[in-house]
């Protein structure tokens, strides 16, 4: 069936240090992918998306690429602020069923220090 | 406020009671979703309606638990007889209408605390 793996965390990084969140997925056919983040006390919140392979998703700095060789969509940013502290969700829809309904990864959580 | 609401937010009930939570949508969107996240794990789908119409239940939805869309707007879940396994956070979202370019728009959340 269709699932996702994600890097367990929590990844702790210093501010303006590099970021890698690693995401792999299985999927038959070609799944749409999605990074979703989780600030503290609030909901789950879009990051970006990439809806066919080679496509990069972007935005407030993170950057993902589909990559249907490797099945990864990584997320990075390449200078990570305390405001970025979160949970990280790596999720992908399925083609074909029609639902659109989302299988997430189980998350990892970001801490960022001063 | 124009997002995805839900309500209550906490909800600390015992063993064996029913409960009942609400989720309001964003206007207009056609589809609504419900997921559950437990400690530690990402969300897990459980259902979705397409306006008032149920097409979609997870076998995580034991029938114990029903979910309803009247009139395309609203939604409930209700859990009848809770257990302790029920404890978890239910989520519910939102989108526009079917197809990947339609973000689908996460509510808060209701955390269920069944002792």
């Amino acid at each position: 069936g269709n699932s996702v793996t994600q890097m367990e965390g929590p990844v702790t990084l210093s501010e303006e240090a590099f970021l890698t969140i690693n995401c792999t997925y299985t999927a038959t056919g070609y799944p749409s992918l999605f990074w979703y983040v989780q600030y503290p006390g609030e909901g789950l919140q879009l990051l970006l998306k990439a809806t066919k392979a080679d496509d990069k998703g972007s935005n407030k700095g993170f950057e993902a690429t589909y990559r249907k060789e490797t099945t990864s969509f990584h997320l990075e940013k390449g200078s990570v602020q305390v405001s970025d502290s979160a949970v990280y969700f790596c999720a992908l829809s399925a083609p074909g069923d029609g639902t659109d309904k989302l299988i997430f990864g189980t998350g990892t959580r970001l801490q960022v220090f001063p | 406020d124009t997002g995805v609401s839900q309500d209550p937010r906490h909800k600390i009930t015992k063993r064996g009671q029913n409960v009942t939570f609400r989720c309001d949508p964003i206007s207009e969107h056609n589809r609504l979703y419900w997921y559950r996240q437990t400690l530690g794990q990402g969300p897990e789908f459980l259902t979705y309606f397409q306006n008032e119409a149920q097409l979609e239940k997870s076998r995580l939805l034991s029938d114990r638990f029903s979910a309803e869309r009247p009139k395309g707007s609203f939604s409930t879940l209700e859990i009848q007889r809770t257990e302790q396994g029920d404890s978890a956070m239910y989520l519910c979202a939102s989108k526009l209408r079917q197809g990947s370019s339609y973000e689908q728009y996460f509510g808060p959340g209701t955390r269920l605390t069944v002792t």
